[in-house]
């Protein structure tokens, strides 16, 4: 597609309940990462795929939280036993070029909007 | 943390007006990013500037780099009020397989 998208763009969900986000990255993007906002804040780094390896997985915040990749394209983010400090925008981005010295320029998708009840 | 800092954190000035914000980082750096973000949806790529540049232009866009001070700053000249948005500036480290650093973002809005 021409863009990374994300889907679904908004989940609401009961405490305790499992979720799963997708991102699709833009096609031939070698890297994809996520990123959690909460609102009013920055962004905070979770995990990111070359290929479809994960070589920095420090950001994510508990084992509630994994991610995986595949066919180095889609990605889904699953966060078990949501908790209501997990609602938040997780956002998603994808780059033609690896991290490193190279300077990639990340492209990101919608995020999606978690509401944990 | 790693994590870098701008300044202001919120800027509210009238159209027409230039607006400058201010980056730290603590990393070393390869290159120097700054992304913007409308209503807390996804980030826009603006400017790229490589930890060799001092300066980079791009539009109503001005980027300085000062790499002995670990600091960047994001001048937008005459602006409008389209530009109200999030701010945020990103650092590119030196080492492969490390990705970027984002800052925490300033606010800025901009009254017609």
């Amino acid at each position: 597609g021409a863009g990374v998208s994300q889907s679904p763009s908004n989940k609401v969900t009961e405490k305790g309940k499992d979720v799963e986000l997708r991102c699709d990255p833009i096609s031939g993007h070698t890297a994809l990462y996520w990123y959690r906002q909460r609102l009013g804040q920055g962004l905070e780094f979770l995990i990111y795929f070359q290929g479809n390896s994960a070589p920095d997985k420090s950001g994510l915040p508990s084992d509630r939280f994994s991610a995986e990749r595949t066919g180095e394209s889609v990605s889904t983010l699953t966060i078990q036993r949501t908790q209501q400090e997990d609602s938040a925008v997780y956002l998603c981005a994808s780059s033609f070029l690896a991290p490193g010295p190279g300077g990639e320029t990340q492209y990101f998708g919608p995020g999606t909007r978690l509401l944990v009840l | 943390s790693q994590q870098g800092e701008e300044d202001p954190q919120a800027l509210s000035i009238q159209e027409g007006e230039n607006a400058t914000m201010n980056c730290s980082y603590k990393t070393s750096i390869n290159n120097l990013q700054w992304y913007r973000q409308n209503s807390g949806r996804g980030l826009v790529h603006l400017i790229l500037i490589r930890s060799n540049e001092r300066e980079k232009h791009s539009g109503r866009l001005r980027v300085t780099l000062d790499t002995s001070k670990k600091s960047s700053s994001l001048l937008i000249t005459a602006s409008r009020a389209a530009d109200t948005a999030s701010y945020f500036c990103a650092a590119g480290p030196n080492q492969a397989g490390t990705a970027l650093i984002f800052g925490k973002g300033t606010t800025l809005s901009v009254s017609s």
